[in-house]
């Protein structure tokens, strides 16, 4: 069974352009959540989609990021106009269920430099 | 106030000595703790994780962590370390305020020293 994927693996963009990051869930998983970790700090929440549905985007800094799930298979993040803050590890991840003991499988993040 | 403390951003520790990674977590949260460890170029990876029931919990590669509620802790051990366990361990917690999402800790990165 094939894990969870992101695309691209990293990302170097300059202040003011967009960049759009992708996460393959793994087939049939109808949860799943962004998190990021910018340098030095802790791994935070940034949304969690129910299939195709935002069912908490608590974590979502402003609105120059825009997450969407269309169909309820791939996610997208888009950051339009990055920032230098907006640099860091995106982990995508995925879960079958929405029980508190369930594991979250992560993908291996996008590594985003805003320069 | 922090929901999960991880007391060391970077452990040494022998090949072959004891691995004690800790983490604190706050009172108020709910017995949903989780430990993930990144190895170099990968995702998180679940290492173990306790919900209820037994205290003592095992995880994959010879790990276990205890939980303590009178110590607010969950601290993850290994007895004897090899080089394979070099890699950054998280603690987080699940289900604060009913929340789906994980909570985390700052990470430890942990060397391992010939």
């Amino acid at each position: 069974e094939a894990g969870v994927t992101q695309f691209p693996s990293h990302s170097v963009i300059e202040k003011g352009q967009t960049v759009t990051l992708r996460c393959d869930p793994i087939s049939g998983h109808d949860n799943l959540y962004w998190y990021r970790r910018v340098m030095g700090k802790e791994i935070k929440f940034l949304l969690h989609f129910v299939k195709e549905s935002k069912q908490d985007e608590s974590g979502m800094p402003n609105n120059r990021f825009l997450a969407e799930r269309t169909g309820g298979t791939y996610s997208t993040l888009k950051v339009q106009p990055a920032e230098l803050e907006d640099s860091g590890v995106y982990f995508c991840a995925s879960s079958l269920g929405q029980t508190l003991w369930e594991e979250q499988y992560f993908g291996p993040g996008t590594r985003l430099t805003v320069t | 106030a922090q929901s999960v403390t991880q007391l060391g951003s970077h452990v040494s520790v022998s090949e072959g000595a004891l691995v004690l990674l800790r983490c604190n977590y706050s009172s108020s949260v709910p017995p949903y703790l989780f430990w993930y460890v990144q190895y170099p170029n990968q995702g998180l990876q679940l290492l173990l994780k306790y919900t209820t029931g037994a205290t003592l919990v095992k995880g994959i590669n010879g790990f276990e962590a205890e939980f303590k509620k009178s110590e607010t802790s969950f601290h993850l051990t290994k007895p004897s370390a090899h080089m394979s366990d070099a890699a950054e361990y998280f603690c987080a917690v699940r289900g604060i305020q009913g929340a789906q999402k994980l909570v985390f800790g700052q990470g430890t990165r942990l060397t391992i020293n010939p």
